[in-house]
């Protein structure tokens, strides 16, 4: 079993629409956690991040961290087709090297 | 513009050549890193540098070695190539400490 779970999609939604996006998790020790976002044939950029339990906005973006489950979940409000790309979650602990999640890629109708 | 600069862009190798990736940053981040992508694998990690002068093993180290000389440079050497290395291949970096990393372009490797 892999140390981060994400769904690959791929997912398509239609412009307005809400994306919701989810990764699990089985390290305890997973304490960071962040949302990059990654167009066709470019690098990831971060997007998001957040420690501790509870939701973190940031425009129309919201990560939530569920800790007790295991769970971190990114809602995209208002999705626009420059949404489209695909979404890595990516978790760390002490040691200060990330374990990413294989990545959901979206597209958003026009 | 300040970032990470990766070459080559794309790579066809013929197995058992040797090849190395080079990746350079101009941000000053003590931190380097180097990852493969593979579909429905996401990011792995190869190896990594915390600082200047010293390297560690990631997930997927083998067949692959890296050096770290100096700040700026973090270069991935393939001793001899296979085609299970048909990869693309990111470098990133970080302050020390730090989550927020900052990624290359790329570089896509075919070995055939």
């Amino acid at each position: 079993q892999k140390e981060v779970e994400q769904d690959p999609g791929p997912l398509s939604v239609p412009e307005g629409a809400i994306v919701s996006l989810n990764c699990t998790y089985s390290n305890s020790a997973f304490q960071y956690f962040m949302w990059y976002r990654q167009y066709s044939r470019k690098g990831p950029e971060l997007l998001m991040y957040t420690y501790s339990s509870g939701n973190k906005e940031d425009g129309r973006f919201t990560a939530q961290v569920d800790k007790s489950s295991k769970y971190i979940s990114l809602f995209i409000r208002d999705s626009q087709p420059s949404d489209s790309a695909t979404y890595l979650c990516a978790m760390g602990s002490n040691d200060y090297k990330l374990s990413f999640g294989a990545g959901t890629t979206v597209t958003v109708r026009a | 513009i300040a970032g990470i600069t990766q070459a080559p862009t794309s790579q066809i190798l013929a197995a058992g050549r040797r090849m190395t990736l080079r990746c350079t940053q101009d941000m000053r981040h003590n931190a380097m890193y180097w990852y493969r992508q593979d579909l429905g694998l996401g990011l792995r990690l190869i190896h990594y540098s915390n600082t200047a002068g010293t390297t560690g093993k990631g997930e997927v180290p083998d067949g692959y070695s890296v050096s770290r000389a100096n700040t700026d440079d973090f270069p991935l050497t393939l001793a001899s190539a296979v085609p299970s290395q048909t990869s693309v291949y990111f470098c990133a970096s970080s302050v020390t400490g730090g989550y927020g990393y900052t990624f290359g372009s790329g570089t896509r490797l075919t070995v055939v």
